[in-house]
């Protein structure tokens, strides 16, 4: 079976704080990919990044990095110098070949970002 | 590049009625997914679609059902409609389902069953 454990229900920071939100999984399968979504409070789950189970390269992307670490079952992402506009809901997911091309999603964390 | 669109936006329906969804994947996208969310169970799989053929679905009950058409075009119907099936109902798409690509999400549709 496959589970996404994302700890975090919700966080709160100040602007220009860098926060650090926990995605921990659990597969039996060597091949899958990781995704991070985040979802404004429009519903619309906008794609953020795709990381596949053979390269554990940490990836930065303006503000947003990721750190993922097969050795712990992680895939963290974080958001430096947090913005109110960073403010929603962030999922992340897990698919393999063996789930049937369904993604597996955690349970998402509410991130608040304040003035 | 349009991205994926989903019909209506917000309905709301009667306990008992029928209700249909509409999902247009991104152009090219031949595999179109569903997927029911509640705040207490959270983003759950309803089933997905590749070439009008239904290749996987979740643990929900007969009364969700789907299908796609030749245009890649996707609705999902839900009949005898419950108080719980009140949900946003997100579609998403890409190329071929294949755990390798990136699947996209639309806006989804909010179902309010009262």
């Amino acid at each position: 079976a496959q589970k996404v454990t994302q700890a975090q229900t919700e966080i709160s920071v100040v602007e220009k704080e860098d926060v650090t939100l926990d995605c921990v999984y659990e597969t039996r399968d060597t091949t899958y990919y990781l995704f991070w979504y985040k979802q404004p409070p429009s519903g619309e789950l906008v794609f953020l990044i795709r990381r596949n189970s053979f390269d554990e390269q940490n990836e930065i992307s303006g503000r947003y990095s990721w750190n993922f670490q097969k050795s712990t079952s992680s895939f963290n992402f974080t958001i430096t110098a947090s913005l109110v506009v960073d403010s929603a809901v962030y999922f992340c997911a897990l698919v393999s070949a063996n789930s049937g091309y369904a993604l597996n999603f955690g349970k998402g964390t509410s991130l608040l970002v304040t003035p | 590049k349009a991205g994926v669109t989903q019909t209506p936006r917000y309905l709301i329906k009667t306990r008992g009625q029928q209700v249909t969804l509409s999902c247009s994947p991104i152009s090219g996208h031949r595999s179109v997914s569903w997927y029911q969310q509640t705040p207490g169970q959270g983003l759950q799989f309803l089933f997905e679609y590749f070439s009008e053929t239904q290749r996987n679905k979740g643990n929900f009950p007969g009364r969700f059902s789907g299908r796609q058409f030749s245009n890649s075009r996707s609705e999902m119907n839900v009949s005898t409609l419950e108080l719980g099936d009140s949900a946003l109902y997100l579609c998403a798409s890409s190329l071929t389902g294949f755990s390798g690509n990136t699947i996209y999400f639309g806006e989804g549709s909010w179902l309010t069953v009262v």
